[in-house]
């Protein structure tokens, strides 16, 4: 089994619909969450951090699930922009924690 | 925003050339990680510094070498660049006294060797 596993899907859904993406981890000592967004040829770049709670930055909602060792991203009222690949990073435990990165899920979002 | 810097951005080269990838930041970030990546396919972390005089290798075996002669620069460097070398470079950092601390990207070298 495989540290972080995502669906790479592709996800393919209409303008204004609502997604949702999960992540599994297998480390329960997992200590750090982030979803990135990756563009075709560009780097990742930070989406949100994941924090125990649950947050939410406009139309985006992540939450963690220590208990079934999942993290979760909400995608509300898709836009064309939002067509992406989602990747899922978890962060180990102590100072030389160890960053594994998921392969990403895919979304289109379609006129 | 993040203040990583790579340059250069595209490089072509000729087999069997010696090149240096550079990467700097100015966030005082201690760790600091090279990853490549070819199109529609996953990071491999290369190599990853936790500071001055640190650097370790990655999951991905490279043939490249890195250095951390200062906190703010981790160079990357191909002795002898082969056609095999070609995809694109990514430098990150990220601080590692603050707790939950995101890693930040530069922009990408992206390479290839003819």
């Amino acid at each position: 089994r495989k540290e972080v596993e995502q669906d790479p899907g592709p996800f393919n859904v209409p303008e204004g619909a609502t997604v949702a993406f999960n992540c599994t981890y297998s480390n329960s000592a997992s200590q750090s969450f982030f979803w990135y967004r990756q563009d075709c040829r560009k780097e990742p770049k930070l989406l949100m951090s994941v924090y125990s709670s649950g947050n939410e930055d406009g139309r985006f909602t992540a939450q963690l699930n220590r208990a079934s060792q999942y993290i979760s991203l909400l995608i509300r009222d898709s836009k064309l922009s939002d067509s992406a690949t989602y990747l899922c990073v978890v962060n180990g435990a102590g100072n030389n924690r160890k960053l594994i990165w998921g392969l990403g899920t895919s979304l289109a979002v379609n006129p | 925003e993040a203040d990583i810097y790579q340059t250069p951005r595209y490089l072509v080269i000729g087999t069997g050339k010696k090149i240096t990838l550079e990467c700097s930041q100015t966030m005082g970030h201690d760790k600091m990680y090279w990853y490549q990546q070819d199109p529609g396919m996953e990071l491999h972390l290369i190599h990853y510094s936790y500071g001055v005089n640190s650097t370790e290798k990655g999951d991905l075996s490279s043939e490249s070498t890195v250095s951390r002669i200062r906190t703010e620069h981790f160079p990357l460097t191909l002795e002898s660049a082969r056609p095999s070398h070609t995809s694109q470079y990514l430098c990150a950092s990220t601080s590692l006294t603050e707790l939950n601390s995101p890693l930040h990207f530069g922009n990408g070298t992206r390479l290839t060797v003819t």
